[in-house]
């Protein structure tokens, strides 16, 4: 069944940390994203990608990076983690053409202590 | 940048009694996405509206397009339980690339 896969689903990491967030996407989509948000709150754009090498950032600033090597596989990588970056982060993908509805992995909730 | 904005931000309503949630952006409107987010969950994609005044179903939700692509609603007949969450619209950005996400209206269903 095609489908986003985020992983972990929860992540409770030190301060100074580098930690990794993992999505992929076995629906063959060119267009990913990443999105913060709160819990109850806005969605927050912090990078996207419209295809392998592409990589943007978007609307919100953030101290992540992302890369996208294949198509399918989408990680974020937080290299020294504050409690700042405490959050929900949302992976999506869409179809290149416009259009079409994104479709949202479970996300990660992440906590920095 | 462009802003899209939804009112109210909060809606408490009765088990039963209809909602309305509406969308408008600082531009005028161009494609309008609407999503569904449960507590603790993840947004769902439920429609898509690209006419002037289009109207579509769902069940008991019903989505509409202003004439004027100034604005854009969804309304739900008979709330239940279920319909509890947020419930997001986009429109596409400047550039017709991304997708820019309204604030939400959450919504809580007393039974």
């Amino acid at each position: 069944e095609a489908d986003i896969y985020q992983t972990p689903r929860y992540l409770v990491i030190g301060t100074g940390k580098k930690i990794t967030l993992e999505c992929s996407q076995t629906m063959g989509h060119d267009k990913m994203y990443w999105y913060q948000q709160d819990p109850g709150m806005e969605l927050h754009l912090i990078h996207y990608s419209y295809g392998v090498n592409s990589t943007e950032k978007g609307d919100l600033s953030s101290e992540s990076t992302v890369s996208r090597i294949r198509t399918e596989h989408f990680p974020l990588t937080l290299e020294s983690a504050r409690p700042s970056h405490t959050s929900q982060y949302l992976c999506a993908s869409s179809l290149r053409t416009g259009g079409h509805g994104y479709t949202f992995g479970s996300g990660t909730r992440l906590t920095v202590v | 940048g462009q802003q899209v904005m939804q009112i109210p931000q909060y809606q408490h309503v009765q088990e039963g009694e209809d909602f309305t949630t509406y969308c408008n952006s600082s531009t005028t409107l161009s494609n309008i996405q609407w999503y569904k987010q449960r507590p603790g969950g993840h947004p769902v994609f439920l429609i898509q509206l690209v006419k002037s005044g289009e109207v579509k179903k769902q069940k008991r939700l019903t989505f509409q397009f202003g004439e004027a692509k100034k604005n854009s609603s969804l309304h739900i007949t008979a709330t239940q339980t279920t319909d509890v969450g947020t419930y997001f619209c986009a429109d596409v950005d400047n550039y017709g690339q991304n997708f820019v996400f309204g604030p939400g209206t959450r919504l809580s269903v007393l039974p």
